[in-house]
């Protein structure tokens, strides 16, 4: 069984482009999480959806972040427009259930780079 | 949110024992325990988790203390691909939106050697 994936691995964009990083979580999995790691910092939750709704977007960082989950599978993560401080890696990952007790599979990330 | 409190880094030596402490003296009653790591260039993978008995699957080991302020995760035999950050992070019990989202810390650094 596939497990999740994103893409691009890589990504180099100028500072006020705008960036889409795409995930598809693991087949039948209702949730997915959005998270990301800049430079020095440690990983933080950006937002999770369950099926094509936003459960908990309190981790977006500001309204140059949209994401999207149409249909309940995969999603984007659009930046618009990048800043240098975007910069990092993005990582996706899905789960069956939204419990406490849920194992997150993680995909293997995009790294983001804004110049 | 409860805090976790972990060695920024630790040796081992290959086909050693390793035991990873944690603390997180303001658990809350309900809150459960989990581990994971996450490999050079790679996203996080999962390792363990438990409430308040001692747990263990084919990864590893989870010793809990019996005041649940502090918590172990032992790796029986090291290999060289179990090189990794090590992450002890608390999850409400809580079966809601905002519960589900996992909190890392730092994490600690576990470097293993021939």
């Amino acid at each position: 069984e596939a497990g999740v994936t994103q893409f691009p691995s890589h990504s180099v964009i100028e500072k006020g482009q705008t960036v889409t990083l795409r995930c598809d979580p693991i087949s039948g999995h209702d949730n997915l999480y959005w998270y990301r790691r800049v430079m020095g910092k440690e990983i933080k939750f950006l937002l999770h959806f369950v099926k094509e709704s936003k459960q908990d977007e309190s981790g977006m960082p500001n309204n140059r972040f949209l994401a999207e989950r149409t249909g309940g599978t995969y999603s984007t993560l659009k930046v618009q427009p990048a800043e240098l401080e975007d910069s990092g890696v993005y990582f996706c990952a899905s789960s069956l259930g939204g419990s406490s007790t849920d194992t997150q599979y993680f995909g293997p990330g995009t790294r983001l780079t804004v110049l | 949110d409860a805090k976790t409190t972990q060695p920024n880094s630790m040796e081992s030596n290959e086909e050693e024992p390793v035991h990873l402490p944690c603390n997180h003296s303001t658990i809350s009653g309900t809150d459960y325990i989990h581990w994971y790591r996450q490999l050079p260039s790679q996203g996080p993978e999962y390792v363990i988790h438990g409430l308040t008995s001692n747990v263990n699957n084919r990864m590893a080991s989870l010793a809990i203390a019996e005041d649940r302020k502090s918590s172990t995760l032992i790796l029986h035999r090291a290999t060289l691909r179990d090189a990794a950050v090590y992450y002890c992070i608390l999850r409400p019990n809580l079966y809601t939106g905002t519960a589900s989202k996992l909190t890392f810390g730092t994490g600690t650094r576990l470097q293993v050697t021939l």
